[in-house]
C-alpha cells in the first residue's frame, strides 16, 4: 500500500461546478497535511494546509479525518483557472520528509 | 520576490556528461529538498539537509550527489547522466521540517539528456 492514495482522475467538471477530492494515508503518526496546486511543467504551489478542524479560503475548503486516515479537498463553483493538478502531501512526525501522492488532475470544461 | 530561485530553468547534457543543478534562497530556512519529478508521477525526495546534516533516501542513485556550501545554497551533481535521469529536478525548502510547517518549491530546473 502507497503512504499516501489519491484518485489520478482526470475529473473533468462543468464551470460553476462543485467538485470533490480524497486522499488517504496510511501511518497514523503523521502529523501535518496539505494541499498543493501543480500547472503542467510548474512546481507545486501551496494551496492550503489541513488542519484538524477543518478549514475553508475562499472557495477551498479542507477537512481531516484522522479516525479513517484521509484528507478531502472540495471546491466550489469551479473556474477554468482552477484546471491543474492537486498532490495531497502528508508529513509524518519526527521526520523533515514530507510525503506526496501522485496527485489528481483536474480540468474545468467551458 | 522570489524566494527559492534554481538555475538553470533548462538543461541539456549529454549522456554521460556531469551536470550541476544550483538552488538558493532568500529565506533563510535550515531545511532544503531536492526532488526528482517525472510526467504525471509525484516529486520523488532524492536527499535533504537540515543545515549541513545531509540525509540520503535510500533508493537515491550513486549517481546522484548534493553539496550545502552554506545556508543560501544547495547544489545537485548528476556525476555520468542516463537517458532515465530526464526530469524536472525541484528544489525546496522549510524552516524546521515537517512539523506543520510549509515546503516552498523553486521553480524547478528540466534536464534533458541527449
Amino acid at each position: 500500500r502507497k503512504e499516501v492514495e489519491q484518485d489520478p482522475g482526470p475529473f473533468n467538471v462543468p464551470e460553476g461546478a462543485t467538485v470533490a477530492f480524497n486522499c488517504t494515508y496510511s501511518n497514523s503518526a503523521s502529523q501535518s497535511f496539505f494541499w498543493y496546486r501543480q500547472d503542467c511543467r510548474k512546481e507545486p504551489k501551496l494551496l492550503m494546509s489541513v488542519y484538524s478542524s477543518g478549514n475553508e479560503d475562499g472557495r477551498f475548503t479542507a477537512q481531516l479525518n484522522r479516525a479513517s486516515q484521509y484528507i478531502s479537498l472540495l471546491i466550489r463553483d469551479s473556474k477554468l483557472s482552477d484546471s491543474a493538478t492537486y498532490l495531497c502531501v502528508v508529513a509524518p512526525s519526527g521526520t523533515y520528509k514530507y510525503i506526496f501522492g501522485t496527485g489528481t488532475r483536474l480540468k474545468v470544461l467551458a | 520576490d522570489a524566494m527559492v530561485i534554481q538555475n538553470p530553468r533548462y538543461q541539456v547534457t549529454q549522456f554521460g556528461k556531469p551536470v550541476t543543478l544550483s538552488c538558493s534562497q532568500t529565506l533563510n530556512h535550515n531545511v532544503m529538498y531536492w526532488y526528482q519529478q517525472k510526467s504525471s508521477q509525484a516529486p520523488k525526495l532524492l536527499f535533504h539537509y537540515y543545515d549541513k546534516d545531509f540525509n540520503n533516501e535510500a533508493d537515491t542513485p550513486d549517481n546522484f550527489q548534493s553539496r550545502r556550501p552554506n545556508t543560501s545554497f544547495c547544489f545537485l551533481d548528476i556525476r555520468s547522466p542516463g537517458l532515465g535521469d530526464a526530469a524536472m529536478y525541484l528544489c525546496a525548502t522549510s524552516s524546521q521540517g515537517a512539523y506543520g510547517e510549509t515546503q516552498y518549491f523553486g521553480p524547478g530546473t528540466r534536464l534533458l539528456v541527449l
